[in-house]
């Protein structure tokens, strides 16, 4: 049981389709990410939320839209994907400084599989 | 920038024997370390970090780990291996002075507990 809520936790969608993954915290945190993790390489950090604020976005293409309407919610919207965006979606989240670089902890959330056909 | 090298893609080890994960850093500033461990079709699960201070860090299950600044390393251990360690793990840094959220992590490493 953790403090960070990922659904769906499986999801497969075509090419075409428009869906929604849904994150949510419970530990009071400020600050939410959503990474992304294939095969044979390292995580990936796509964005980061800060106060509902986006802080970064690590070049990710236009087809991942987050949404972060409170600081317990967020929210990455997906379309017209290609079959490489296939991987797990972590969300996470931390109490955390408003430019980072603190040590305080990230939590992550099981995951959202994403496969798509 | 900042990186992470996990050296080892996998490691075997016979339960009862002390195993070690190995990681090595490369930040600009001071670091903030952190070892996590994945079980199949789960999410991430925090370890243990290093921030300041003593450089032996102990964690959850049992794990430790100790912080060589000389050496740029941070690697993973514990005393005894159980088969229920079986597992990925991932060590990641972020750069005190960044002035940003980033977590880098290595790629991990496959840990296997053999009966």
């Amino acid at each position: 049981e953790t403090g960070v809520t990922q659904t769906p936790r499986h999801l497969v969608m075509g090419m075409t389709n428009k869906k929604s993954l849904k994150c949510e915290q419970h530990l009071g945190h400020n600050a939410m990410y959503w990474y992304k993790q294939s095969a044979k390489k390292p995580l990936e950090l796509m964005f980061v939320y800060n106060f509902k604020e986006q802080t970064e976005n690590n070049s990710v293409p236009s087809r991942f839209s987050p949404e972060c309407p409170n600081s317990s919610h967020l929210f990455l919207h997906l379309h017209t994907l290609q079959p490489e965006d296939s991987a797990l979606y972590l969300c996470a989240s931390s109490q955390d400084k408003p430019r980072g670089s603190s040590g305080n902890t990230i939590y992550f959330g099981e995951g959202s599989w994403l496969t798509v056909v | 920038a900042q990186s992470v090298a996990q050296p080892e893609d996998q490691v075997n080890v016979a339960e009862g024997n002390p195993l070690t994960v190995k990681c090595t850093y490369s930040v600009s500033g001071n670091p903030y370390l952190f070892w996590y461990v994945q079980y199949p079709n789960r999410g991430l699960q925090f370890l243990l970090k290093y921030i300041t201070g003593d450089n032996l860090v102990k964690g959850s299950y049992g794990f430790e780990a100790e912080f060589n600044k000389s050496q740029t390393s941070f690697h993973l251990k514990k005393p005894s291996a159980l088969v229920s360690d079986s597992a990925l793990y991932f060590c990641a840094v972020r750069d005190s002075g960044a002035g940003s959220y980033q977590l880098t992590f290595g790629k991990g490493t496959k840990l296997s507990v053999i009966p």
